[in-house]
């Protein structure tokens, strides 16, 4: 069964300063990647997956397969970064259904 | 596209109801899947269906808890004599027909159960 591991509940870091929030899964085949985010008041949306490596809002992540990690990095956080991070996992033989994180609650300080 | 739909935002029932609540996919996505987070826990899985079929209910508890996606009309996760462990934000999320595994997500309904 797969299973993804946030370590750290709280992030707390200054506007400015980079901030990186890990994310480690087990699962012995070739899943999918994604980081959720949930703003205020606002529904989960998806951040970022994998398979697209691309930049959103200046945030980065890349999977590490040998290190079954995919850690979200952004080199200078912002106030509006302040929000809950989820990472997820899914496996298309599973139906594509999300594998969670326990989620990480980043603020940002002025 | 008015996104995923959930109603109610909040459902309170006294221990022994029941509980429904429902979901309105984006349009022309034919796949739905429930999940649910307990306090101070990250989403669980716990259902996923396309139209008139459940394709997965692994994460789902045996008793007391069902669900449906009929041809018309929204998904529905229903829980029979609810019980305080119960309470918990239930989020549905929709992805297309295509099989893309993007899953877009409704704003949730939170249960708290008396």
């Amino acid at each position: 069964a797969q299973r993804v591991t946030q370590p750290e509940k709280l992030l707390s870091v200054f506007k400015g300063a980079p901030v990186e929030l890990k994310c480690n899964y087990s699962y012995s085949g070739s899943p999918e990647l994604f980081w959720y985010v949930q703003y205020s008041r606002q529904r989960l949306q998806l951040l970022l997956r994998h398979i697209s490596r691309e930049s959103i809002k200046g945030f980065t992540a890349d999977l590490n397969k040998g290190e079954t990690s995919f850690h979200l990095k952004k080199p200078f956080a912002q106030e509006e970064d302040s929000a809950m991070y989820y990472c997820a996992l899914s496996v298309k033989a599973a139906g594509n259904k999300l594998t969670f994180g326990g989620g990480t609650r980043v603020l940002v300080k002025p | 596209n008015a996104g995923v739909m959930q109603n109610p935002r909040h459902l309170v029932r006294r221990r022994g109801q029941e509980a429904r609540l429902r979901c309105s996919p984006m349009k022309g996505h034919s796949h739905v899947y429930w999940y649910r987070q307990l306090p101070e826990e990250g989403l669980k899985f716990m259902v996923y269906l396309q139209k008139e079929n459940i394709i997965d209910e692994s994460g789902m508890p045996k008793e007391r808890f069902s669900a449906e996606f009929p041809k018309e009309g929204p998904s529905i996760l229903r829980i029979q004599q609810v019980v305080r462990g119960d309470s918990a934000a239930y989020f549905c999320a929709s992805s297309p027909v295509s099989g893309r595994d993007e899953q877009f997500f409704g704003p949730g309904t939170r249960l708290t159960v008396l």
